[in-house]
Order: structure tokens, then sequence, then C-alpha cells
């Protein structure tokens, strides 16, 4: 079945620093990655999505792009902010027409001033 | 317009007992979706409403829990008696319509303690 993996936090920054979250997946066929996000006291939002190989995916200066051979989804941002501490959830859903998505363990980023 | 809700926001009960969980989608959204997370584990699917049909109820993991969806508004998750292994944070979503291209909007999440 299909599966997410990606790597154990908590990930400890100071601001200004380069972030990377690994995502690594198992599915059959082409599946859609995405990357949640949750604040504190606050639900799991949409952060940046691709829906196939060599897509990528962008917001709020985050980006992560869709491999295929290596079967990777790796978050990065050149320059994080204390305002993006929070947890962050690699997920894919589908392929065939599968909508519930399957989650990652999630990876608490904790960024220090 | 106002986001997916869950109440209570943290819920501490003992074993055996009973509790019930309460989530309210977004106006206009017909698809209610219940996931669960376990400590430090992944968020695992529950179950899916349409309205006031259950869709897809496959990861409801026993007959402990009972979901509801009364006139396809609000939703009610029931936890009869409760075990240890049912703490988690219990999230809530909500969209349009189903299928990919539809997003899910998430609640905050309800945590439950069962001590």
């Amino acid at each position: 079945g299909n599966s997410v993996t990606q790597m154990e936090g908590p990930v400890t920054l100071s601001e200004e620093a380069f972030l990377t979250i690994n995502c690594t997946y198992t599915a059959t066929g082409y599946p859609s990655l995405f990357w949640y996000v949750q604040y504190p006291g606050e639900g799991l939002q949409l952060l940046l999505k691709a829906t196939k190989a060599d897509d990528k995916g962008s917001n709020k200066g985050f980006e992560a792009t869709y491999r295929k051979e290596t079967t990777s989804f790796h978050l990065e941002k050149g320059s994080v902010q204390v305002s993006d501490s929070a947890v962050y959830f690699c997920a894919l859903s589908g392929p065939g027409g599968s909508y519930i998505p399957t989650f990652g363990r999630g990876t608490s980023l904790i960024v220090h001033p | 317009e106002a986001g997916v809700t869950q109440f209570p926001s943290h819920s501490v009960i003992e074993k055996g007992q009973t509790v019930t969980l309460r989530c309210d989608p977004i106006s206009g959204h017909d698809n209610l979706y219940w996931y669960r997370r376990v400590m430090g584990k992944e968020i695992k699917f529950l179950l899916h409403f349409v309205k006031e049909s259950k869709q897809d109820e496959s990861g409801m993991p026993n007959n402990r829990f009972l979901a509801e969806r009364t006139g396809g508004t609000y939703s009610t998750l029931k936890v009869q008696p409760a075990e240890l292994e049912d703490s988690g944070v219990y999230f809530c979503a909500s969209s349009r319509g189903q299928g990919g291209t539809y997003e899910q909007y998430f609640g905050p999440g309800t945590r439950l303690t069962v001590t």
C-alpha cells in the first residue's frame, strides 16, 4: 500500500538558516504529493502540492519538487523565520482515484531568533 | 468564511468512560472526514461522510467508535468505552467535493487523553 516516510524531528534552526525536511514515498503509479503545515493551536493547512513528476510546488518561500526517480518530495526554504515554527506533514493521494491522503509522521520545526 | 471547528479542544477521561467529539464543517461542504494522530505517528484516516451518509468507514478501528452526521451538518465521534490506546489528536476536515481537485480544510483537532 501507499506510505510516506519523513525525517524525524524536531528540527531546530536559527533564523535565516536553510531548511530541508526530507520526504520519500511508496506508491503504485503516480500519486499527487503534498506538504501540510500545522501552526500551534491551528488546523492543518495545505502548504504546497505537486501532481506530476518534475512539478515544483511553492508557497510562502517554501518549495518542493516531485522527483519520480528518487520517489522524493523534500521541502526546502532558503531562509526560515521564527514564524515558520510548526509541524510539517508530507502526504500523498491517489493514484487511481483515491482522494484520502496518506500522511507521514510529521516533522516539528523550531526556529530560534 | 468560518473554518472547520472542533469541540472540545482537549478532553481528559478515564479508561472505560465515554467521550463525544464534535466537528462543525465549513458551511456548504457536503464532505466531512475524521482522522486521528496517535502520539508521534502518522495521521490516519477514520471515515468519510457525504452529507449524512457514510461513504467510507474503512479506517474506523473497532466498534467502540461511532460517528454520526445527522442532517448532514455537524458530525460527532463517540468513543465508548474509551481505552488507553485511543489517546491522540482527532482531526476533522471538510471539502466541497471529493476527489483530488477538492482541497480538504482541517480543524485544529481535539486532543484526547485517556488515563
